[in-house]
Order: structure tokens, then sequence, then C-alpha cells
């Protein structure tokens, strides 16, 4: 089974500049979740979806969103990049019914790692 | 913001000796899960704690958690170069929250 996909891996975008990232969950689980992290912050949440639906957001600015499509591979999208957004982000699925807690293990792709100039 | 603190922040041992990494954390969690991660990789689960259970084990893993001190410890036995990386705890909090919560991460150095 192959495991969470994120593309792209590297990237450099300069300031002002708008970034989309993208992920592919493990075949057959419906929730993924998204963290940005920093040498300074750590993981941090951004989102959580499940069946094209947010259910979870964290502490970021409306600069960051994200979406799911009804395959459940989801995108998230920076816009007015900042030095500061500068992170290895990081996406995550799970295998999780609706309405369910997260008691469930996160299944991590290798990150998309963004440098802002 | 960090649920979970792990301590000491970074730890550096001989092949073969343990490794013990321990994590506080605040509010009540349904769970409690171990995660590792190597050098700007994405991050690999290691082994769940539930709430109701007290110790478990995987392979060279032993998990303990102490839900009345909010805190809980991974032990690596016989510790190896390979084991070389950053250990994340991370929880979900009770109530509903459907997301896990990391610590800031511990990073272990195993020499050879």
């Amino acid at each position: 089974k192959a495991g969470v996909t994120q593309t792209p891996r590297y990237l450099i975008k300069t300031r002002g500049q708008q970034v989309t990232l993208s992920c592919s969950p493990i075949s057959g689980h419906r929730s993924v979740s998204w963290y940005q992290q920093t040498p300074g912050q750590g993981l941090q949440f951004l989102f959580e979806y499940f069946s094209e639906t947010q259910r979870n957001k964290g502490n970021f600015p409306g600069r960051f969103s994200g979406r799911q499509f009804s395959n459940s591979r989801s995108e998230m999208n920076v816009s007015t990049l900042e030095l500061g957004d500068s992170a290895l982000y990081l996406c995550a699925s799970s295998l999780q019914q609706r309405g369910g807690l997260n008691t469930g293990e996160l299944f991590f792709g290798e990150g998309s790692r963004l440098t802002v100039l | 913001s960090q649920q979970g603190e792990e301590d000491p922040q970074a730890l550096s041992i001989q092949e073969g000796e343990n490794a013990t990494m321990n994590c506080s954390y605040k509010t009540s969690i349904n769970n409690l899960q171990w995660y590792r991660q190597n050098s700007g990789r994405g991050l690999v689960h290691l082994i769940l704690i539930r709430s109701n259970e007290r110790e478990k084990h995987s392979g060279r893993l032993r998990v303990t958690l102490d839900t009345s001190k909010k805190s809980s410890s991974l032990l690596i036995t016989a510790s190896r170069a390979a084991d070389t990386a950053s250990y994340f705890c991370a929880t979900d909090t009770q109530g509903g929250s459907e997301k896990l919560v990391f610590g800031k991460g511990m990073k272990l150095t195993v020499n050879p």
C-alpha cells in the first residue's frame, strides 16, 4: 500500500507570492491533517479535513487555507508569503470514522520544505 | 500551542544503553502517542497508549502513562545508532477535539 505522498518536496518562493502544496493520503484514509514544523515553534496544527469538510483549524491567519477533494486528496494554500512561513509542511492521513474521536495513529508524508526569500 | 513537553530536550548515549524520555501534558487525554522523526523527514508512529492503560510494550519500546501526574515515559532498550532521531509525544484531548497536539520533541543521539 502506498504511503502518504506530498508534492512538491522542496520549493523556494519570494515574499508576497502564494504557494499550493498537495497531499495524497493512504488509500482508504478519509482524514487528512496538516502541520507546520519550524525549529522555533515545533509542530503546529494547521487544519484537519474529513470527507471534504474542515473539522478543525489551528491558530493560523487566514492566509493559510486548505481543501479536500472527493478522492480524499488535499491541498493547502498559503497566500502573500512571509519570511516566517519558511517551514516543513507535513501532511498526515488517518483511518477515522466521521464524528469519531481522533484515537488513531497518523501516517505522515515526507513533507514539503518551503523556503521564502 | 504545545500540550506535551518532552524532557530532556536532548540526550546523547552510547549504543547498547537504554534511553528514557519523558513527556508531560496539561489537560485530560484520550490517548498519548509517541512518534519518531529522522532529520528533515516525516514522522513515524511508534506506539499508542490509551488513557486507561498504564504500560505498553512494542519490541524494544516500553511506554508508561500516569494520568494522575499527566506524564508519560518512553524507554528504548539496547539502543542502536539507527535510533538516532527526534522523538515526539502527542496527545488528543478529551471533549471531541479531533487533532493531535505535539510536544517540541527530544533529540536522541546514539553514538556507535
